[in-house]
């Protein structure tokens, strides 16, 4: 089978630095992806990472350790309004053009 | 602006009524998505069409079904709901080439009497 991990909770201070993590577990791994999703709101893309290493894109950055097995990301200058649920995501093991997302971590960032 | 449209946004149906789900995308994109998500859960994908092909995962149950009757439009029946079936329901489209990148709709959330 495959499965993601995430912490269930981060909890941060405004204007702070936090990182989420994510170690998955999976056949025929290709990359992984981020999600934030506010509260009653839809899934939006953050990042994708296929290669070791960083990708950067503003205040949010992603990084990937293929042979770790590990993701994260990270959030700069935290704001009132990044509260929400992150999910990572994988593709899918059967290699169709699916994913396959992580429980999440519902970040809250407090003043 | 191009995006993925879900109809209705609220949607409440009765145990054992069949309800139909609509998503609308003009983003022109190969595949779409159902997923079902439940309170405080990750999505689950249920089916995708890439294209015309459709894809049915192991564990989705045969009360769900889906058509894709051309590029733009998706629609998840349901056919005999149940309480469990209660969810927000989301529509997603990506590139053929892209899976990683899923465009989503707002969701279609599902109450069971």
């Amino acid at each position: 089978g495959q499965s993601l991990e995430q912490p269930s909770e981060v909890t941060a201070v405004e204007g702070a630095i936090v990182q989420i993590n994510c170690t998955y577990q999976t056949s025929g791994f290709y990359g992984l992806s981020w999600y934030q999703q506010h509260d009653g709101g839809a899934p939006t893309f953050l990042s994708y990472n296929a290669l070791d290493g960083l990708e950067e894109t503003g205040r949010f950055s992603s990084f990937l350790s293929r042979s770790d097995s590990y993701g994260y990301l990270l959030l700069q200058e935290l704001q009132m309004k990044d509260s929400a649920s992150y999910f990572c995501a994988v593709r899918n093991q059967n290699g169709a053009n699916n994913l396959f997302f992580g429980t999440g971590t519902r970040l809250t960032v407090i003043p | 602006d191009a995006m993925v449209i879900q109809n209705p946004r609220y949607q409440v149906t009765q145990f054992g009524k069949p309800v139909t789900l609509s998503c609308s995308q003009t983003l022109n994109h190969n595949v779409m998505y159902w997923y079902q998500q439940k309170s405080s859960q990750a999505p689950k994908l249920l089916f995708h069409y890439y294209d015309k092909d459709f894809n049915n995962e192991a564990d989705t149950p045969d009360n769900f079904q889906s058509r894709r009757p051309n590029t733009s439009f998706c629609f998840l029946d349901i056919r005999s709901p149940g309480l469990g079936d209660a969810a927000m329901y989301l529509c997603a489209t990506s590139r053929r080439t892209d899976p990683y990148e899923q465009y989503f709709g707002p969701g279609t959330r599902l109450t069971v009497t």
